[in-house]
């Protein structure tokens, strides 16, 4: 059964500073890696897609990596700011459509 | 702008109520998806549906049930509230029907559900 495990649970970072989500997988035979934002009690918006064929998707501040031979991707964010501070979620694509998110990451970008 | 509408984004019930959670997407999406979100087990998938009238358990669909009666609309049903189903639920559309797998879910603002 596919596990995703993102670390660390939580990370406080200054303003400015550039900083690197990890997100690892135990099955690579997924279909796609979708990255999420989530702000406190409210729905989860996409941030990136990668495809299983893809090693990385770029959004403005953000880059997203893919490796599957090694169960890993990354989120870099580039020149934090406190507007960035969110919990971010990555989650994989499964066959039937369906997602399989890890437990996220909780990020605090200090003015 | 893609949008999905969940209907009530707080909800309080009583053990032993019929709930009702709906979903609402304006973007013609086949997929439709209802999750829950909990402390600690993060988003687990419950029920999702392919196309009108068609339904397929996820991983924790016990309590549950839904009905997709139009395509734009996505019903989760509470047969008889539990305080064990007190939860964020949160849910997902996404576009494709062969190529499902490939395409970005979209999701509501949450219902935070207290069964008391």
């Amino acid at each position: 059964k596919q596990e995703v495990t993102q670390i660390p649970a939580a990370l406080s970072v200054p303003e400015g500073e550039n900083l690197v989500l990890n997100c690892s997988f135990t099955d690579s035979a997924i279909y796609n890696l979708q990255w999420f934002r989530q702000d406190p009690g409210k729905g989860l918006t996409s941030l990136l897609l990668i495809q299983s064929s893809q090693r990385e998707q770029t959004s403005g501040r953000l880059n997203a990596s893919l490796d599957k031979s090694s169960g890993r991707s990354t989120l870099y964010i580039a020149a934090s700011q406190p507007g960035d501070s969110a919990t971010y979620l990555c989650a994989l694509g499964g066959s039937q459509g369906n997602l399989i998110f890890g437990k996220g990451t909780k990020l605090s970008v200090k003015p | 702008d893609v949008k999905v509408t969940q209907s009530s984004r707080y909800l309080v019930k009583r053990t032993g109520e019929k709930v009702f959670l709906e979903c609402v997407q304006d973007m013609d999406h086949e997929n439709m998806f209802w999750y829950r979100q909990d402390p600690g087990l993060g988003l687990r998938l419950i029920y999702f549906s392919y196309d009108v009238k068609m339904k397929e358990k996820g991983d924790i669909p016990e309590g549950y049930s839904v009905s997709r009666e139009k395509k734009e609309r996505f019903s989760l049903i509470l047969e008889s509230a539990s305080t064990n189903q007190t939860s964020m639920y949160l849910c997902a559309s996404s576009w494709g029907q062969g190529a499902r797998a490939k395409n970005i879910q979209y999701f509501g603002a949450g219902t935070r559900l207290s069964v008391l």
